[in-house]
């Protein structure tokens, strides 16, 4: 069974700070990864979805890397904002048909 | 990118009577629709999947009779709460897929709260 685990829980960094998000899965079978952003009672916002044959995904300030074989994925955002702040969830799909298994998440506070 | 609405994005009903939200794939075929359940300060669980034109499969624990869920076309799936109690007072959202491994799209979620 398929296990995600995020850490840490919380994070809080003062404005301009460089910093890592990480993920960790128990089943290095997966057909992808996805990281997505949530605030504050809204839906999810898609970052950054990597494929199970690529090592990494860039968009803007954000990175995200895979490491299949460790079963781990880490999300890097550069000169971190107060807009960065958010519920930070990474998910993985086992399967091009399955369903995707969500990490409890890490809520990030950037502080002005 | 792909768009996937809900409605209503809040509800607000008594206990006892039934709540239906929509969810639409707007500019894809959708062949497969997930709906999950989110409780305050938890992450998002998968409750149900549903293929178009097929009963939906329910993951362990999720009630079929109380959480009916209608997939009767490429872009509309339908998650009705019956007989809403107030713990069924949560964020639901849905995610859409055309399928072979192409990207989930995610709608925004509807609120409901039980009273």
């Amino acid at each position: 069974k398929q296990e995600v685990t995020q850490i840490p829980a919380a994070l809080s960094v003062p404005e301009g700070e460089n910093l890592v998000l990480n993920c960790s899965f128990t089943d290095s079978a997966i057909y992808n990864l996805q990281w997505f952003r949530q605030d504050p009672g809204k839906g999810l916002t898609s970052l950054l979805l990597i494929q199970s044959s690529q090592r990494e995904q860039t968009s803007g300030r954000l990175n995200a890397s895979l490491d299949k074989s460790s079963g781990r994925s880490t999300l890097y955002i550069a000169a971190s904002q107060p807009g960065d702040s958010a519920t930070y969830l990474c998910a993985v799909l086992k399967t091009s048909y399955d369903k995707v298994i969500f990490g409890p998440g890490t809520s990030l506070s950037v502080i002005p | 990118g792909a768009v996937v609405s809900q409605h209503p994005s809040w509800v607000i009903c008594k206990s006892g009577t039934s709540v239906k939200i929509e969810c639409r794939s707007l500019d894809f075929q959708a062949t497969t629709m997930f709906w999950y359940r989110q409780f305050p300060k938890q992450s998002l669980m998968l409750m149900a999947t549903s293929n178009e034109g097929s009963k939906a499969t329910y993951e362990q624990g999720v009630e079929k009779d109380k959480f009916l869920i209608n997939h009767a076309s490429l872009t509309l799936s339908t998650l009705t709460v019956t007989s809403a109690h107030p713990e069924d007072s949560s964020f639901y959202i849905c995610s859409a897929s055309s399928g072979g491994g192409y990207e989930q799209y995610f709608g925004p979620g509807t609120r409901l709260t039980v009273t």
